[in-house]
């Protein structure tokens, strides 16, 4: 099946600057490529999802960035704000609007203001 | 619109018993699955469920299994429970197939064996 690492697990960052956020994948099928970002205590909520045949999508100061060769894809985060610490967690799928989802392990951002 | 609910929020266990989550999805969504999240291993893909069926299953044991109910509900059952099966318990639910959906997830059950 689908395996999904995620790096890194904690990352620290001033507010206003920028994070990364790296994953990759082992299955060359999967074409569907969600985030998820969860605030303590709270419910995995959508915050972008890249399909295989884009490259590149933005959302205001959330950009996802694919790589099909090389099976990884990242989250970069500008500007960053004290209300985007969370736990992030990249995810892949076959399907597009999936729900079968396989996630890497997540990665805890801080931001200090 | 509703969002995903699920019940109970809480449960306390003991080793050996068997317990059921209940999950009721977004109007419209027929297809649930269930995830298992720990600490230790993140978020989980137990299995999902599709029109009553079936449709894609993770790496768990047999002791975890599911249904689904013709008004896309689903409930999954865990038996013979282990400590390590203490975790939060997601269900989400999607559109799966039409560009653009995505999967909603529920606030979890958390499930404490002792």
């Amino acid at each position: 099946g689908e395996n999904v690492e995620q790096h890194p697990s904690t990352l620290s960052v001033q507010e206003g600057d920028s994070a990364v956020i790296k994953c990759t994948y082992s299955d060359s099928a999967s074409n569907y490529f969600p985030w998820y970002k969860q605030e303590l205590g709270k419910r995995p909520q959508l915050i972008i999802d890249i399909r295989s045949n884009v490259g590149e999508k933005k959302d205001q100061r959330i950009a996802v960035t694919l790589n099909k060769t090389a099976k990884h894809f990242s989250l970069h985060i500008t500007e960053t704000q004290p209300e985007d610490s969370a736990v992030y967690f990249c995810a892949a799928s076959l399907e597009t609007g999936a729900n079968n989802l396989f996630f890497g392990t997540g990665t805890r951002l801080t931001v200090i203001p | 619109k509703a969002g995903v609910t699920q019940t109970p929020r809480y449960l306390i266990k003991t080793r050996g018993q068997q317990v059921t989550l209940s999950c009721s999805p977004i109007s419209g969504h027929r297809s649930v699955s269930w995830y298992q999240q720990t600490p230790g291993q993140g978020l989980q893909f137990l299995f999902e469920y599709f029109s009553e069926t079936q449709r894609n299953k993770g790496n768990f044991p047999g002791r975890f299994s599911g249904r689904q109910f013709s008004n896309s509900r689903s409930e999954m059952n865990v038996s013979t429970l282990e400590l390590g099966d203490s975790a939060l318990y997601l269900c989400a639910s999607s559109l799966v197939g039409v560009t653009g959906a995505e999967a909603f997830f529920g606030q979890g059950t958390r499930l404490t064996v002792v």
